[in-house]
């Protein structure tokens, strides 16, 4: 039973465009919320995240949204750019039963078309 | 920077070989995490460690046994290696307590012949 579903396998944006990779949570008790970017032949390195007390978070081109409501979150890239085409995986983490664990998602691979 | 070093970034062995992976990470940081990927299924953890000599089991350790015993290595063995050990390996670390970002290695990718 996935807590932690990316719904998309792959996702195609052309460049300049906005990306939009959302993520689906079931455990209610999940209180912090990563997003990490792999490349091939490289391990993941983490973007950005998000507590549970907030509903957006921003940097640079990079925002997440938090629906806690529906526990759903989003990544938003604006404009995507080439260097962007990785796979995306969000992780969720908080109960408190599971110590340091991340929860993590299978991943949507994005591809950003020149 | 953070820097984890896994020993190997392409390992060949064949079934019911001792292997072990080894990983190594320079940030002093308490927390290490052994994970495998695979398609379709995310990062699944494997063993984790908040401590030298410490260890914890993760969601899939049957077949993998751990060992820290210095801060900075974190080893994981497969104590007699099957096929369906073939995967991608990840090592991690982080600073201790909740809401730590984990800093990878680039992965071992193991194949059992």
């Amino acid at each position: 039973d996935q807590q932690v579903k990316q719904n998309s396998p792959s996702l195609s944006v052309q460049e300049g465009r906005i990306s939009i990779l959302n993520c689906d949570y079931t455990n209610s008790m999940f209180d912090y919320f990563l997003w990490y970017k792999k490349y091939p032949a490289e391990g993941p390195t983490f973007l950005i995240s998000i507590s549970s007390i907030k509903d957006k978070n921003e940097d640079g081109r990079f925002t997440v949204f938090l629906n806690k409501s529906a526990k759903h979150l989003s990544l938003h890239i604006v404009p995507s750019q080439p260097g962007d085409s990785a796979v995306y995986f969000c992780a969720a983490s908080g109960d408190r039963d599971s110590n340091y664990q991340l929860i993590w998602g299978a991943g949507t691979k994005l591809i950003i078309k020149p | 920077d953070v820097k984890v070093t896994q020993s190997s970034r392409y390992l060949v062995k064949r079934t019911g070989e001792k292997v072990f992976l080894e990983c190594v990470q320079d940030m002093d940081h308490e927390n290490m995490f052994w994970y495998r990927q695979d398609p379709g299924l995310g990062l699944r953890l494997i063993y984790f460690s908040y401590d030298v000599k410490m260890k914890e089991k993760g969601d899939i350790p049957e077949g993998y046994s751990v060992s820290r015993e210095k801060k900075e290595r974190f080893s994981l063995i497969l104590e007699s290696a099957s096929t369906n050990q073939t995967s991608m390996y990840l090592c991690a670390s982080s600073l201790t307590g909740f809401h730590q970002p984990q800093h990878f290695g680039d992965g071992t990718r193991l194949s059992i012949l």
